[in-house]
């Protein structure tokens, strides 16, 4: 049974460049959530999508967008990447209703330089 | 006003003895969960333990343990025996109402060193 996967493992970007993170969820889950997790601090609630909207969002700007697929597979696009944008991206999957937690991916570690 | 709060920036323990790893939260809602995540360096976040407010005992699973005190809105983690192996970063997390699928609020997290 696969865990939830994530790529690229790493990447590395200019300012002002976009970028598109992708995330497939474990079998099963039809939910995913992002987070984004500067060096040193803990994980930020990004957005969440679920069946194929925009179901929760954080206090991230429209900069920060994605999108779900009919398989629940996931992208997060960052448009005009700032140097502040460099962090450790995790894709989070789980079920909608009660009773089980967030399994999350090894992440994508992106560098904006 | 921060939701969750772990005070321990770093902790040294020695190997096979238990550690205590604090974590306090801040909600008004009265369905929520508790989590805590290990991070190693490879950066996956690794679920160790979870508690629902509503839960009458505490949460154990193995090694670790949730010394959960709602009136004190505290869930401290107890590691016993330590390893080698569990030194890594440690957050806390809150999830609010009881949906699966809802956001986790996370805290800043314990950098936990196991000495030999």
């Amino acid at each position: 049974d696969a865990g939830v996967t994530q790529s690229p493992t790493h990447l590395i970007k200019t300012r002002g460049q976009q970028v598109t993170l992708r995330c497939s969820p474990k079998s099963g889950h039809d939910t995913v959530s992002w987070y984004q997790q500067a060096l040193g601090q803990g994980p930020q609630f990004i957005f969440q999508y679920y069946e194929e909207e925009e179901r929760q969002r954080g206090n991230f700007p429209d900069r920060f967008s994605g999108h779900q697929f009919p398989n629940y597979s996931s992208e997060l696009n960052v448009n005009a990447l700032l140097l502040g944008d460099s962090a450790l991206y995790l894709c989070a999957s789980s079920l909608v209703r009660v009773g089980d937690e967030q399994y999350f991916g090894p992440g994508t570690r992106l560098t904006v330089t | 006003a921060q939701k969750i709060t772990q005070t321990q920036p770093g902790m040294f323990v020695q190997e096979k003895e238990a550690v205590t790893l604090d974590c306090t939260y801040d909600t008004s809602d009265p369905s929520y969960g508790l989590f805590w995540y290990k991070q190693p360096s490879s950066g996956e976040m690794i679920f160790l333990i979870y508690q629902g407010s509503y839960d009458q005992q505490n949460a154990t699973e193995g090694r670790y343990s949730l010394n959960f005190q709602k009136a004190r809105k505290s869930a401290n983690l107890v590691i016993s025996a330590s390893q080698l192996g569990d030194s890594a970063m440690y957050f806390c997390a809150m999830r609010e109402g009881l949906a699966a699928g809802n956001k986790l609020t996370f805290g800043g997290g314990t950098r936990v060193l196991v000495k030999p």
